[in-house]
Formats: structure tokens, C-alpha cells, sequence
């Protein structure tokens, strides 16, 4: 099975930071990665896409990279409704669709 | 409006059963793959089960496999997740999500939209 690992599992930033998250896959997965922000209490809510695809009326200062086994999730300028939890996920090995530990963004 | 929303989930003891149900709205529910995912409390997501636009085809996780089955009716618009031999360690919140085929020289598949999630609690 495909283990997938994130880091750092949580980070502190400001508002008007960049933050970048990394996701690794424990084989190749191609660009078979999505992207999911959770809010406490919250549904998780899909961001991107075959590892770089924007969902549709996520904002721009989301934008996801990678392929093969090393993907990240960068915010370029980090928004107070940003302050969530990440999750990578892949999709390369369905039906198994494994998700990472999630990292958490707080406030620093 | 596009929406899901699950039901079903309660309090019940070790070895019992429950089922799920997610209720869908505003697309046509029988043209897509869904899914169950559940989160224990604290901790992250684990994809649970899948199943195929016409219910014939099924997937499982190993934890759960030979104790959930999943199911939909189309006609109803509702998906389901039968849970029986419940342990201690089934209890969090369960969501179903839908799942989006997007087509770019090969298929890729997420889960675009997703319930507000039922929660169960397996203890006695």
C-alpha cells in the first residue's frame, strides 16, 4: 500500500506569511495528489487537483506542485480564514484513496 | 445548490450495528462514484469504502472490510453504509463525499463535494 507522509505535522505563521507544506508518497504516484483544507468542526473542503489544479473558487494563493513522490501545497500570502488543517491525499492507487496525517496551521 | 447530507449516526455498543445514509441533492446522483471517509476524534482522515455509479462495484479499507457494506439506491438518491460488528475504534465522525472524474490524458479522481459528516459512537 502506498503510505503517504506530510511535514511539518503542524506549523505557527502570521497573516501575509508564504507558507509551504509537503506531502511524500512512499512510491510513485505520478501527479495523482489533491489537496484538502479542514476547519475545526468542519468538512473537509477540496483545494487541488491532480497535484497542481486549482478547484473552482479556491483563491489563487493556493497553488500545489509536484509529481512522482514529493508534492507541496504553498499559500502565498496567509489569509485569517487560512488557520486550518491540510491533508494530501493520492489517487493513484485506487481504490485506495490514502490521505496524509494532515498539517495544522495556527496563529503565531 | 450541490449538497450532501449524512444521517443515521448515534450511540451504540460494542457489536452492534448502524446504518448510514447520505442524502443527495443538486447533481445527478447516479452518474457518480461515491465514497465514506471517517475521522476518529482528533485525528485525521481515513478513506473507508467506494462504490461505483450503478452500486455493482464495491471497495473497502482492510479495517473495515468483511464488517461495513456500502450501498446506494439511485432511485432515492441516497447512499448507504450498513455497520455491524461495531467496535470501540469505529467511533468518529463519518462523511460521504462524492467523487470527480476529470479527464487530462489520463483520469484523475478527487472528492469535490463532501457531507457535514454523522457521528458515531461505539461504546458501552
Amino acid at each position: 500500500d502506498i503510505q503517504m507522509t506530510q511535514s511539518p505535522s503542524s506549523l505557527s505563521a502570521s497573516v501575509g506569511d508564504r507558507v509551504t507544506i509537503t506531502c511524500r508518497a512512499s512510491q510513485s504516484i505520478s501527479s495523482y495528489l489533491n489537496w484538502y483544507q479542514q476547519k475545526p468542526g468542519k468538512a473537509p473542503k477540496l483545494l487541488i487537483y491532480a497535484a497542481s489544479s486549482l478547484q473552482s473558487g479556491v483563491p489563487s494563493r493556493f497553488s500545489g506542485s509536484g509529481s512522482g513522490t514529493d508534492f507541496t501545497l504553498t499559500i502565498s500570502s496567509l489569509q485569517p480564514e487560512d488557520f486550518a488543517t491540510y491533508y494530501c491525499q493520492q489517487s493513484y492507487s485506487t481504490p485506495l484513496f490514502t490521505f496524509g496525517p494532515g498539517t495544522t496551521v495556527d496563529i503565531k | 445548490e450541490v449538497q450532501l447530507v449524512e444521517s443515521g449516526g448515534g450511540l451504540v455498543q460494542p457489536g452492534g450495528s448502524l446504518r448510514l445514509s447520505c442524502a443527495a441533492s443538486g447533481f445527478t446522483f447516479s452518474s457518480y462514484w461515491m465514497h465514506w471517509v471517517r475521522q476518529a476524534p482528533g485525528k485525521g482522515l481515513v478513506w473507508v469504502s467506494r462504490i461505483n455509479s450503478d452500486g455493482s462495484s464495491t471497495s473497502y479499507a482492510d479495517s473495515v472490510k468483511g464488517r461495513f457494506t456500502i450501498s446506494r439506491d439511485n432511485a432515492k438518491n441516497t447512499l448507504y453504509l450498513q455497520m455491524n460488528s461495531l467496535r470501540a475504534e469505529d467511533t468518529a465522525v463519518y462523511y460521504c463525499a462524492r467523487e470527480y472524474d476529470f479527464w487530462s490524458g489520463y483520469y484523475y479522481y478527487y472528492m469535490d463535494v463532501w457531507g457535514k459528516g454523522t457521528t458515531v459512537t461505539v461504546s458501552s
